[in-house]
């Protein structure tokens, strides 16, 4: 266990629907992710926050909306969603970004849309 | 745009034998950081090593070392006496130092065969 937690592990939503991806830290760290992990693409990092302030949107489309009420916790609210979504989405977090710190990743969701 | 290259899509060995995982990666920047992260079946993306471009040394971490040449930018890895446990995708990442973004390859599935 790395001290990063995300539920739930698996998740299969329409394309109507409206659900959460959630992530906890323990690792005393100011800084989380979310990656998307796609079948035969590499890790896309989607958002990166930064003592509970969102520091990178990677041009992600709008139907995945981040929030992070403190260092501890992340979530990634999704609706409208596509099948092209379906994707194991990871979670990571680290000491304060942009000091090269080390990412540690929880276990992910798998996410299935239909 | 930094871009990491990992050209072997799949490789086994034998159980206690070697194993070299290739990397190479583009960057015009001078100063940056490598990772290696194991990801196996249970999807728990794994931190394996890590080397600061600065240091001339290569990184080690028990049965895990990288041969690392910044000149040809690249970064493989190697594993020693493999066990069955390593079996898992290997994903080569890089981190520019005024930054937080991981730009990971594409992956290696490593299967480690008794």
């Amino acid at each position: 266990e790395t001290g990063v937690t995300q539920t739930p592990r698996h998740l299969v939503m329409g394309m109507t629907n409206k659900k959460s991806l959630k992530c906890e830290q323990h690792l005393g760290h100011n800084a989380m992710y979310w990656y998307k992990q796609s079948a035969k693409k590499p890790l896309e990092l989607m958002f990166v926050y930064n003592f509970k302030e969102q520091t990178e949107n990677n041009s992600v489309p709008s139907r995945f909306s981040p929030e992070c009420p403190n260092s501890s916790h992340l979530f990634l609210h999704l609706h409208t969603l596509q099948p092209e979504d379906s994707a194991l989405y990871l979670c990571a977090s680290s000491r304060p970004a942009g000091n090269q710190e080390t990412q540690y990743f929880g276990p992910g969701t798998r996410l299935l849309v239909l | 745009a930094q871009t990491v290259t990992q050209s072997q899509p799949e490789m086994s060995v034998q159980e206690a034998e070697t194993v070299t995982l290739s990397c190479t990666y583009d960057t015009s920047e001078s100063n940056y950081y490598l990772f290696w992260y194991k990801q196996p079946p249970s999807r728990q993306m794994i931190l394996v090593i890590r080397q600061e471009a600065y240091k001339q040394q290569n990184a080690t971490e028990n049965r895990f070392s990288v041969n690392f040449q910044k000149a040809a930018k690249s970064f493989s890895l190697k594993i020693s006496d493999s066990q069955l446990g390593d079996t898992a995708m290997y994903f080569c990442a890089f981190m520019q130092a005024a930054g937080n973004k991981l730009t990971f390859g594409g992956g290696t599935r490593v299967l480690v065969k008794p």
